[in-house]
């Protein structure tokens, strides 16, 4: 079984703190994503990477980066969180591009 | 660039009913497309894809290419089924654009 896994499940954090979410694969998968999901607007893309050192923005990167520094690991960053960033965020990872992804159970990130 | 449309945010169906989620598309190729659930406080995961051609739980989709559509059909809902549901596809980005989803309820 493909085990995405994710630091935190829950994380309350204040406006202007840098926030860490990191996300671990272990089933060797090139592709690795990070969405967020909130009501009424589902899943968007944030940034995914498919290779070691490799990132292509996704459809709302604005306020955020990432880092794979090593194949099973792919890490979010935010900056500078904001309010608006309060959301329940999803990582993903698949072995190619249009296979299936498979989803970590998601951290709920609450901004004060 | 890739649009996917999930009309209804809210579907409500009794058990035993027949139940069909919407999904539109947009993209000028030929695109994969996908459905995805999410149960009750488990993680999202993948009901079925266009190219398995097969059916998962008693669900079916089919690509309609004319319409652009991939309508999610099931004849019986099973109170099971309560879960939102999610259309995706993937066209020549390197990505899956989802739709915001459908929350069913099936009725006892």
């Amino acid at each position: 079984d493909v085990k995405v896994t994710q630091s935190s499940r829950y994380l309350v954090k204040r406006t202007g703190e840098k926030v860490f979410l990191e996300c671990v694969q272990d089933m060797d998968h090139e592709n690795m994503f990070w969405y967020r999901q909130d009501p009424g607007l589902g899943l968007r893309l944030i940034y995914f990477s498919y290779d070691v050192k490799m990132k292509e923005k996704g459809d709302i990167p604005e306020g955020y980066s990432v880092s794979r520094e090593k194949k099973e690991r792919f890490s979010l960053i935010l900056e500078s969180a904001s309010t608006n960033q309060t959301s329940m965020y999803l990582c993903a990872s698949s072995l190619d591009i249009p296979y299936e992804q498979y989803f970590g159970p998601g951290t709920r990130l609450t901004v004060t | 660039a890739q649009r996917v449309t999930q009309p209804e945010k809210l579907l409500s169906v009794f058990k035993g009913a027949p139940v069909e989620l919407k999904c539109n598309y947009s993209y000028s190729g030929s695109p994969e497309l996908f459905w995805y659930v999410q149960y009750s406080r488990q993680r999202l995961q993948l009901l079925l894809r266009h190219i398995s051609r097969e059916s998962i739980k008693g669900f079916t989709a089919d690509l309609n290419k004319g319409e652009t559509s991939f309508h999610l059909k099931k004849p019986f809902a099973q109170e099971e089924d309560s879960a939102m549901y999610y259309c995706a596809c993937s066209g020549s980005a390197r990505q899956l654009t989802f739709g915001s989803g459908t929350q069913l309820t099936v009725l006892p």
